[in-house]
């Protein structure tokens, strides 16, 4: 059974950086892309960056293009969210999710979520 | 960027077919994918490729995709059919996912 559990969400000041996590169990890791899809409190789905299984290629939302980086370790099975800058707008729930497909570029779903990680960005 | 459109609700009688609309731009050269989200749960796919059903989704769920408009249709709704639905497209030209902004979909 495919398992994706995110961690290092939080309190953070406006300004600052944080960094989030997934782990990946369940499924061949390398073989699929990953991404990043945040949900305000009471709002819609955003996607937020996602990459393809060999950190060939990766992919931002124009709200986070310059101030997020997404990679991840195969050989630890683990996605990540490096964010800096944060302003209160990235105030969201946090999920990973897995891509059908081993590329951003193909169509597949996003057939697996987490449950996510709260950031909260607030003074 | 491009841009999908949905109504922000939807209502319905239990019985009755509901049917969810996702506007955009030539949508139909694009391949659609429906996820569901019920209150405190995380999305799930329930269509997928514009018309395929997950194993777990029920019949009841189908999906079309056609000109400027995809279309979920859920026929013979149930109560627990009531959530939060967004359509999905991956916008090739930029190598950006789109969501629409959701439809809340209310079993009368």
């Amino acid at each position: 059974e495919v398992h994706l559990v995110e961690s290092g969400g939080g309190l953070v000041q406006p300004g600052r950086s944080l960094r989030l996590s997934c782990a990946g169990s369940g499924f061949v890791f390398d073989d699929y892309a990953m991404h990043w899809v945040r949900q305000a409190p009471g709002k819609g789905l955003e996607w937020v960056s996602g990459i393809s299984w060999n950190n060939g290629t990766a992919g931002y939302a124009d709200s986070v293009k310059g101030r997020f980086t997404i990679s991840r370790d195969n050989a630890k099975n683990s996605l990540y969210l490096q964010m800096n800058s944060l302003t209160p707008e990235d105030t969201a729930l946090y999920y990973c999710a897995k891509g059908a497909m081993p590329t951003i570029h193909e169509v597949g779903s996003f057939d697996h979520w987490g449950q996510g990680t709260l950031v909260t960005v607030s003074s | 960027s491009y841009v999908l459109t949905q109504p922000p609700s939807v209502s319905v009688t239990p019985g009755k077919t509901a049917r969810i609309t996702c506007g955009g731009y030539n949508i139909g050269r694009k391949t659609v994918h429906w996820y569901q989200q019920k209150p405190g749960q995380a999305p799930k796919v329930v269509i997928y490729y514009d018309s395929d059903r997950p194993s777990g989704t029920p019949e009841r769920f189908s999906g079309s995709n056609s000109g400027d408009t995809a279309t979920l249709t859920i026929s013979g709704v149930e109560a627990g059919d009531e959530a939060d639905y967004y359509c999905q497209v991956c916008d090739s030209s930029s190598d950006r996912w789109v969501f629409g902004g959701g439809t809340k979909l209310t079993v009368l």
